[in-house]
């Protein structure tokens, strides 16, 4: 099956900075690749996805790389706000949406005021 | 739109004592999942249903997990009996097809002593 892997686990920023999760993945038949935010008590909600015949995807202040050939991909937060500290997952899924999602182990964002 | 709904937030058991989750996914949504959320990783999936069958059962442990949906919409998960190891945050999540975004509920933290 598939693995994704995550980092860092940790990551601490100040406020107006920039912050960088970097995953790689196991399956090259992975085609979609969404992020997910989790806050303190609540599910996983998404915030960008990105599939494989995109190598990059802007959303604001979020944006999304993607590297087939080498199975890496990353999520980049610009300007930095303390309402983005949470919990990040990288997901890698077979379907062309979310079908059969993989979570990576998560990185958990603190945005320092 | 109203969310994915899931009953309880949170459940004390002792182990070897059963529990059911319950999920009322958004209305329309065919697909839904099961996923179990260990503390500090990332949610891994249980169950998958379309309509009212099953999809992929192959991460679920049988011995004492079971699940259904009846009629196509809510669907419980049960374990019994239940172990210490099975202390996690369960996840309910549904998408209206496989091309779409997968909505999570908040999930039931269950906590086995």
């Amino acid at each position: 099956g598939e693995n994704v892997e995550q980092h860092p686990s940790t990551l601490s920023v100040q406020e107006g900075d920039s912050a960088v999760i970097k995953c790689t993945y196991s399956d090259s038949a992975s085609n979609y690749f969404p992020w997910y935010k989790q806050e303190l008590g609540k599910g996983p909600q998404l915030i960008i996805d990105i599939r494989s015949n995109v190598g990059e995807k802007k959303d604001q202040r979020i944006a999304v790389t993607l590297n087939k050939t080498a199975k890496h991909f990353s999520l980049h937060i610009t300007e930095t706000q303390p309402e983005d500290s949470a919990v990040y997952f990288c997901v890698a899924s077979e379907g062309t949406g979310a079908n059969n999602l993989f979570f990576g182990t998560g990185t958990r964002l603190t945005v320092i005021p | 739109e109203a969310g994915v709904a899931q009953s309880p937030r949170y459940k004390i058991i002792e182990k070897r004592q059963s529990v059911a989750f319950w999920c009322n996914p958004i209305s329309g949504h065919a697909t839904l999942y099961w996923y179990q959320q260990i503390l500090g990783q990332g949610p891994k999936l249980l169950i998958q249903f379309q309509n009212n069958g099953v999809v992929d059962d192959s991460q679920l442990p049988k011995d004492r997990f079971s699940a259904e949906r009846l009629k196509g919409v809510d669907s419980t998960l049960k374990i019994q009996p239940a172990k210490l190891e099975d202390s996690a945050v369960y996840l309910c999540a549904s998408l209206l097809d496989m091309n779409t975004e997968a909505f999570f509920g908040q999930g039931t933290r269950l906590t086995v002593v």
